[in-house]
């Protein structure tokens, strides 16, 4: 089946600075979503991006479906933006949603 | 508001004692699946169903059932749960079709002792 990674796996910040996720998949998608994962375990949909650009106040995500990957742009990171941030894809081939293993956000005051 | 119901939130329970997760949606989605989310292991698919009656297994589905006889509801159905169900749980809804993306419910954490 398809295979996601994300990267970097850990990522510490201080408030205020800017940051970048990268997933990357080995195969065709039809769907692709990234979400945050919020101390309380909530999976909140921060974008539905199968291909393109799309920005959401300070977040933005791009992906390059012929490249087969995309990336999260943090921007300002507030205290707030702490959790995991799990990309997540439908390959052409089945309607399986997988996940990546996620990066865990940490940004201190 | 649109939305993916879970209950319970929180659940402790013994081994054996079946229990029902039960997972309702207000959008009319024709597709719903059921994932699993441990620690070093990520979120994974227990269960989907494309539409009405028409279910099947995802990546992890053994010591699991569900049904699928409404559109809005597919219930989760641990028929002897056993500590390694230990786990949080999420149902996922979206409109048939790859234009749309998914919505989660909030989770079922589980706790089987």
């Amino acid at each position: 089946g398809i295979q996601v990674e994300q990267s970097p796996p850990d990522l510490i910040l201080q408030e205020g600075a800017n940051s970048t996720l990268r997933c990357n998949f080995s195969d065709s998608v039809n769907n692709l979503q990234w979400f945050h994962q919020n101390p309380w375990g909530q999976l909140i949909n921060l974008f539905y991006i199968p291909s393109g650009t799309k920005q959401n106040g300070r977040l933005s995500a791009t992906t390059v479906a012929t490249e087969r990957y995309s990336l999260l742009y943090i921007s300002s990171s507030q205290t707030t933006d702490s959790g995991v941030y799990f990309c997540a894809v439908v390959a052409t081939t089945n309607n399986d949603m997988r996940f990546g293993a996620g990066t865990r956000l940490t940004v201190k005051p | 508001e649109a939305q993916v119901t879970q209950n319970p939130r929180y659940l402790i329970t013994v081994t054996g004692k079946k229990l029902t997760v039960t997972c309702s949606q207000n959008m009319n989605h024709e597709y719903m699946s059921w994932y699993r989310q441990d620690p070093g292991l990520g979120l994974r698919q227990i269960y989907y169903s494309m539409n009405v009656e028409v279910t099947d297994k995802g990546d992890v589905p053994e010591g699991y059932k569900v049904s699928r006889k409404e559109k809005r509801n597919f219930p989760l159905i641990l028929e002897s749960p056993s500590p390694n169900q230990t786990s949080l749980y999420f149902c996922a809804s979206r409109r048939q079709g790859f234009l749309y993306g998914y919505t989660f419910g909030s989770g079922t954490r589980l706790t089987v002792v």
